[in-house]
């Protein structure tokens, strides 16, 4: 079965410093897709990253960096020079072909707190 | 691109009466939409895929009869909760897979937040 697992529950930072987000996954499938969203206190879910099974390529954008390493399951999602707008719940989300359906399931998020 | 709507963006109701939640995609059309709550400092459940035209598929667990979707055109897609009650508070949101494009590509309406007292 699908599972996406995000073991940190919340961090905290002070502004400027550098903050990695954890992600691991479980799936059968061998065509998958990878999300990341971050959803500020307003609600809305913001698009961060799509990254499918075939590449695994780290990128870069910005201060945002992610690194995906299917040999443990990984996908990892890291913010430099952390800055108090960043402060909200980043959610790491699985989609598998499976059926045709693209459903996808979402870890259960970790709070971001970014000090001053 | 690529925008999806949710109205309303909030509401209060009395227990026992039904609500109805919009989902509109503004700019493209959306064969299928998804329809997830999330309860506070929780993360998003699916609770429903809708697609245009036919009957939604229910997560198990989740009563379709309380909770009514209509997909009746590509832009737009309905979420009622009938007879509700205080413990069906909670953040209700809606996704569209954009038709033609991506099939693993959801994009997310703002949500809606019900209240009922």
């Amino acid at each position: 079965a699908q599972k996406v697992t995000q073991a940190q529950t919340e961090i905290s930072v002070v502004e400027k410093e550098d903050v990695t987000l954890d992600c691991v996954y479980e799936t059968r499938d061998t065509t998958y897709y990878l999300f990341w969203y971050k959803q500020p206190p307003s609600g809305e879910l913001v698009f961060l990253i799509r990254r499918n099974s075939f590449d695994e390529q780290n990128e870069i954008s910005g201060r945002y960096s992610w690194n995906f390493q299917k040999s443990t399951s990984s996908f990892n999602f890291t913010i430099t020079a952390s800055q108090v707008v960043d402060s909200a719940v980043y959610f790491c989300a699985l989609s598998e072909a499976l059926g045709g359906t693209y459903k996808y399931i979402f870890g259960t998020g970790t709070r971001l707190k970014v000090l001053a | 691109g690529a925008v999806v709507s949710q109205h309303p963006s909030w509401v209060i109701c009395k227990s026992g009466t039904s609500v109805k939640i919009e989902c509109r995609s503004l700019d493209f059309q959306a064969t299928t939409m998804f329809w997830y709550r999330q309860f506070p400092k929780q993360s998003l459940m699916l609770m429903a895929t809708s697609n245009e035209g036919s009957k939604a598929t229910y997560e198990q667990g989740v009563e379709k009869d309380k909770f009514l979707i209509n997909h009746a055109s590509l832009t737009l897609s309905t979420l009622t909760v009938t007879s509700a009650h205080p413990e069906d508070s909670s953040f209700y949101i809606c996704s569209a897979r954009l038709a033609g494009g991506w099939t693993d590509t959801q994009y997310f309406g703002p949500g809606t937040r019900l209240t009922v007292l």
